[in-house]
């Protein structure tokens, strides 16, 4: 079973911030927050992974609070293209596990 | 970089008809991965791959579903016989590290 919770789906004006919560309150010390996208008809890609400190790529930036129980993906200015359903996923960093999904937050950007 | 090639992308066949999904992982990928995906849910691992051998079948439907990697490069799953339950968007990922890359996907529909 997945260890995250989303909300279902959620609406964002396209220019502006999109922030995508995702509590895991069950994370493990050794456990890592991913999160993944999947967009219309592709298969699913990485868009950014922490563990316990704020991070930031090229795609969003990731902020995980104190405690570790929840986390909030953040796209900075949403784009059409953004509309998607996001993943946030929580597993171990060395290995090759499995990847646990759940149903995902399906995220419209809208004009 | 080439990304995770799967074919065909579409297959409709009628229940109790065999069908089989190719898999070519990134060069240089050791892991490929198997998962499978229902409409509106996330994706679920049916067997994942550690070069030619697989590590973990464990929600491989092993009386119907079989795969193999020969040569620990390109992979096939097979379904025989398909039943209606099997419709869904079979994925293959691969990873070196922690991070996975997934194909396009092949959407099965069994009439």
């Amino acid at each position: 079973d997945a260890k995250t919770t989303q909300p279902p789906s959620m609406d964002c004006a396209e220019g502006r911030a999109a922030n995508l919560p995702c509590n895991h309150s069950t994370i493990s010390g050794n456990e890592y927050v991913y999160w993944y996208r999947q967009i219309h008809s592709q298969g699913p890609q990485y868009i950014i992974h922490g563990l316990k400190n704020n991070e930031t790529n090229e795609m969003a930036s990731l902020i995980i609070t104190e405690d570790r129980k929840s986390s909030t993906l953040i796209l900075p200015h949403a784009t059409l293209r953004d509309t998607a359903v996001y993943y946030c996923i929580v597993r171990e960093f060395q290995g090759a596990q499995k990847l646990v999904f759940g149903q995902g937050t399906r995220l419209t950007i809208n004009p | 970089e080439a990304g995770v090639v799967q074919s065909p992308r579409y297959k409709i066949i009628e229940k109790k008809q065999p069908v089989a999904f190719w898999c070519n992982p990134i060069s240089g990928h050791n892991t490929l991965y198997w998962y499978r995906q229902n409409l509106g849910q996330g994706p679920e691992l049916l067997i994942r791959y550690e070069n030619e051998e697989a590590v973990d079948d464990s929600q491989l439907p092993k009386d119907r579903f079989s795969a193999e990697r020969l040569k620990g490069v390109d992979s096939t799953l097979k379904i025989q016989p398909a039943e209606l339950g099997d419709s869904a968007v079979y994925l293959c990922a691969s990873s070196k590290a922690a991070y996975q890359f997934f194909g396009p996907g092949t959407r099965l529909t069994v009439l």
